[in-house]
């Protein structure tokens, strides 16, 4: 059974604080990797699609690495900001074309 | 704003019943997938859509079945209603059947099973 785990489960950051979490993800099969941020009561919103081992990603203060040779993503938050408040998830693309969730880091930013 | 709709926003059902999803994907997307979310739980794939054929399916048993429309959109069924079905379930389209390409999130419908 493929599994994608990603920690912390949660955590609180002061405004200001950087922070990151990992997403980990079977390093057999791998298509692709998405980050998404969740915003209560909204839509996933899609972060990065990454495809190539050794890849970085950034878009603004969020930025993310992938390593498919040990199966782990980091995603960074610069700096982070009460707006940045959001569940975080991570999908793992098959190559058949199965996507596999993790339960997400819930991140919120204190003012 | 995605683009990508589902009706309807609620909907409570009773166990043994079925039940249709809706989703209207973003203008020019032919790739729809669905996803289930229990609480507690990240998004469990259900299967995908590509040009109104089954694209791919994750462990969900026969009685959730899909079309996709020639216009995209796409609908979810499930037969049966069982209590443990009862989840926020979310469509998501993309323009290519590989998606590798961005995915777009609608809402979500979320259904309650009594």
């Amino acid at each position: 059974i493929l599994n994608v785990e990603q920690s912390p489960q949660s955590l609180h950051v002061q405004e200001g604080d950087s922070t990151n979490f990992t997403c980990s993800f079977p390093s057999s099969n791998f298509y692709a990797l998405h980050w998404y941020r969740w915003e209560t009561a909204k839509s996933p919103e899609a972060l990065f699609v990454m495809t190539l081992n050794g890849d970085e990603k950034k878009k603004g203060r969020i930025s993310a690495t992938l390593n498919t040779k040990e199966g782990y993503s980091y995603l960074y938050i610069k700096g982070s900001q009460p707006e940045d408040s959001a569940t975080y998830l991570c999908a793992f693309l098959t190559g058949t074309y199965k996507y596999i969730f993790g339960t997400g880091t819930r991140l919120k930013v204190l003012a | 704003e995605t683009g990508v709709t589902q009706s309807p926003t609620h909907l409570i059902k009773t166990r043994g019943q079925q039940v249709t999803l809706r989703c209207s994907s973003q203008s020019g997307h032919n790739t729809v997938s669905w996803y289930q979310q229990a609480l507690g739980q990240g998004p469990q794939f259900i299967f995908q859509y590509y040009r109104e054929e089954e694209n791919g399916r994750g462990n969900f048993p026969p009685r959730f079945s899909g079309l996709q429309f020639p216009n995209y959109s796409s609908e979810l069924n499930v037969n049966a209603l069982e209590l443990d079905d009862s989840a926020l379930y979310l469509c998501a389209s993309s323009s290519l059947a590989t998606s590798t390409d961005t995915q777009y999130f609608g809402p979500g419908t979320r259904l309650t099973v009594l």
